[in-house]
């Protein structure tokens, strides 16, 4: 069954980096987004994409964060300077269609130090 | 207030009882997310639906787009089924062109044998 799939599973990174978090959605999806849970918290949405550019995204969604795809395949998410607070699970989801259901990855857990 | 609103936070039961999880939510939707996330954090999307209800083994789930609230069930429940269940609603922004998911706070539920 097609997947979609996160790398890495957990990346621990020092305050002011850098991290690109990485995402293979489903090979025939059109939309992709990223989410994020702060720990005990519920999943916020960051940011929608398609057609190779951002279709909607929300205020967490700041200067610091940007978003990719490359090669076609991979879609990335980008942190440009890390903060303390941007420690959670960041989960990738891509869709066939926009109304479609949406088909998550496991998540990179990330901690920033 | 929240715009997803689920009930209860915290539900235990034993093992083959029935089990119904609410969701209220108070903006304009297309579809409605029914999710699972398992202790390792990965997110599985169980349902998606814009009205009427669907099945899927021993999970049904119920939408009344007039009284904006859906359900999930659990017919017999077991052990497995111990997970944090998540309900996401797909908005329609002022346009109607586009749509994010705004997630409840989630039921941990916990089914013991």
């Amino acid at each position: 069954e097609p997947e979609v799939t996160q790398t890495p599973s957990h990346q621990v990174t020092q305050m002011g980096q850098e991290v690109i978090l990485r995402c293979v959605p489903i090979s025939n999806h059109l939309y992709f987004y990223w989410y994020r849970q702060i720990l005990g918290q519920k999943v916020e949405f960051l940011v929608s994409f398609y057609n190779n550019e951002i279709s909607e995204k929300s205020e967490i969604f700041d200067d610091q964060f940007s978003v990719e795809r490359p090669d076609g395949s991979n879609f990335t998410l980008k942190i440009r300077s890390t903060k303390l607070e941007d420690s959670a699970m960041y989960f990738c989801a891509s869709s066939l269609r926009l109304m479609t259901e949406a088909f998550f990855g496991q998540g990179t857990r990330l901690t920033v130090v | 207030k929240n715009e997803v609103e689920q009930s209860p936070q915290n539900l235990t039961a034993q093992e083959g009882e029935f089990i119904t999880i609410n969701c209220s939510y108070s903006v304009g939707i297309s579809a409605l997310h029914w999710l699972q996330q398992h202790p390792g954090g990965g997110i599985v999307s169980l349902f998606m639906l814009s009205s009427g209800k669907k099945k899927h083994g021993r999970l049904i789930a119920t939408i009344n787009i007039q009284e904006k609230h859906s359900s999930l069930h659990i017919t017999a429940s077991h052990p497995r089924d111990s997970a944090v269940y998540i309900c996401a609603a797909v908005r329609m922004n002022y346009g109607g062109s586009q749509g994010n998911l705004i997630f409840g706070k989630g039921t941990k539920l916990s089914v013991k044998p």
